[in-house]
Order: C-alpha cells, then sequence, then structure tokens
C-alpha cells in the first residue's frame, strides 16, 4: 500500500494564479484532510471530509475550495494564489470509529511544498 | 476543540528517559488524548493515544491521571532518531460528534536529544 500521496511534491506560484493540489489514500479511509504548517507553526486545518461527497470548513478555510468527487481522493483548490497562501501543505485520512473504541489515527501524507511569489 | 499547553522545547541525551507533560483543562467527556512525531520535511505520524490511566505500546507510554486535565508521553530510552516536534492533541471520540476527527495541532514540543 502507498498510503497517502501528494502530488505534486514542490510548486511555484505566481500571485493571482490558480493551482490544485491532489490527495490519494490507498486505504479506503473515510475521513480525508487538508491542514497548512507554517515555519515554527503546528498544523492548521483548511477542509476536511467525511465521505465521499461531502466537505466541511475547517480552521482556516478562506481562499481554499476543496472537493471529494472519489472516496479515495481529495483536492485542495487555490483559486487565486496570494503570498499568505506560502506553506506546506499536508493531507491525511483516518478511518471511521465508534468513541468506545480507540480514536481513529490520522496517517499523513508527504506534504507539498508551495511558494506563492 | 480542547487548547493544549505543552513545553516549547526539552533537552536529553542519548538513554534517558523523557517525559513531555501536555496540559488540557477544559478536556471533554468524548475527548481522547493523541500524540503525534513530526521530523523536518515530514508529514506528522500517529505514536500513542489514550482516554484514561495508562496505555503502553512498542515505542512510548502514556499516563492520564483520574481528572484528565493533563497527560505525560513517556519516550523510554531516547536515541538521536527521536529528535523531532511532538505534539499533544485532544479530539472527540464520538463518531457523531461535531468536532469528530477535527484535531488541532498546537506549536508542540521540540524534543532535541544529544548523544
Amino acid at each position: 500500500n502507498a498510503g497517502v500521496t501528494q502530488t505534486p511534491k514542490f510548486r511555484v506560484l505566481k500571485t493571482g494564479q490558480s493551482m490544485t493540489l491532489l490527495c490519494a489514500q490507498d486505504m479506503n479511509h473515510e475521513y480525508m484532510y487538508w491542514y497548512r504548517q507554517d515555519p515554527g507553526m503546528g498544523l492548521r486545518l483548511i477542509h476536511y471530509s467525511v465521505g465521499e461527497g461531502t466537505t466541511a470548513k475547517g480552521e482556516v478555510p478562506d481562499g481554499y475550495n476543496v472537493s471529494r468527487l472519489k472516496k479515495q481522493n481529495f483536492l485542495l483548490g487555490l483559486e487565486s494564489a496570494a503570498p499568505s497562501q506560502t506553506s506546506v501543505y499536508f493531507c491525511a485520512s483516518s478511518p471511521t470509529s465508534i468513541w468506545w473504541e480507540a480514536y481513529n489515527e490520522q496517517f499523513f501524507g508527504p506534504g507539498t511544498r508551495l511558494t506563492v511569489l | 476543540l480542547a487548547k493544549t499547553t505543552q513545553p516549547i522545547s526539552m533537552d536529553s541525551y542519548e538513554g534517558q528517559e523523557v517525559n513531555i507533560t501536555c496540559s488540557h483543562n477544559n478536556i471533554a467527556t468524548n475527548d481522547y488524548i493523541t500524540w503525534y512525531q513530526q521530523f523536518p520535511s515530514q508529514g506528522p505520524r500517529f505514536i500513542i493515544q489514550g482516554y484514561k490511566t495508562k496505555v503502553t505500546n512498542e515505542v512510548a507510554s502514556l499516563f492520564i491521571p483520574a481528572d484528565r486535565k493533563s497527560s505525560t508521553l513517556s519516550l523510554p530510552r531516547v536515541s538521536l532518531s527521536d529528535t523531532a516536534v511532538y505534539y499533544c492533541l485532544v479530539g472527540d471520540g464520538n463518531a457523531g460528534g461535531t468536532s469528530y476527527g477535527k484535531l488541532t495541532f498546537g506549536q508542540g514540543t521540540i524534543l532535541t536529544v544529544h548523544p
């Protein structure tokens, strides 16, 4: 199993350009997440999905859109990139669980380093 | 989402036991406590999780007192490869809960292991 993969690994954009980051998982997980991590800081949740066809806003959703057309894929879009969106983006996935069982574990991808000039 | 507080950094030496304490005073009944490890240029990696008392796996132990307002991650006999950032998180383990699956990562604890 490849686990969680992210495409691309690196990208440089100019202000105003658009792009889509692709996350794929082969573990049949229901939940998927997009985070951003800025230097010296923890991860902040952008958007997440609890299943195919559903998405929800996280802590910092402004400037981003997402889609979950297939269970295994979660796309993060930047419609008009801004320098403030320069960051490392991590995708994660997790299986469902019920609360009296172990809380679920999130599996992270390797990250995409995005620079917006 | 419950806020967590943990030391910004810690130093240790190879072979020592390291204990990292995290406070989470506003932890909710449905919240589980989870610890992640992150190496530079990599995504976080799950270490251990628990609800109460003590949990142990092959890499760490997690101690949670009865009031659950804090927790301690214990790493036995650390090595240089344990140098990383360690995050303490609390999250709703109830699949029907509105905050289920939403984790809040703080700044974490930078652990540096010296030879």
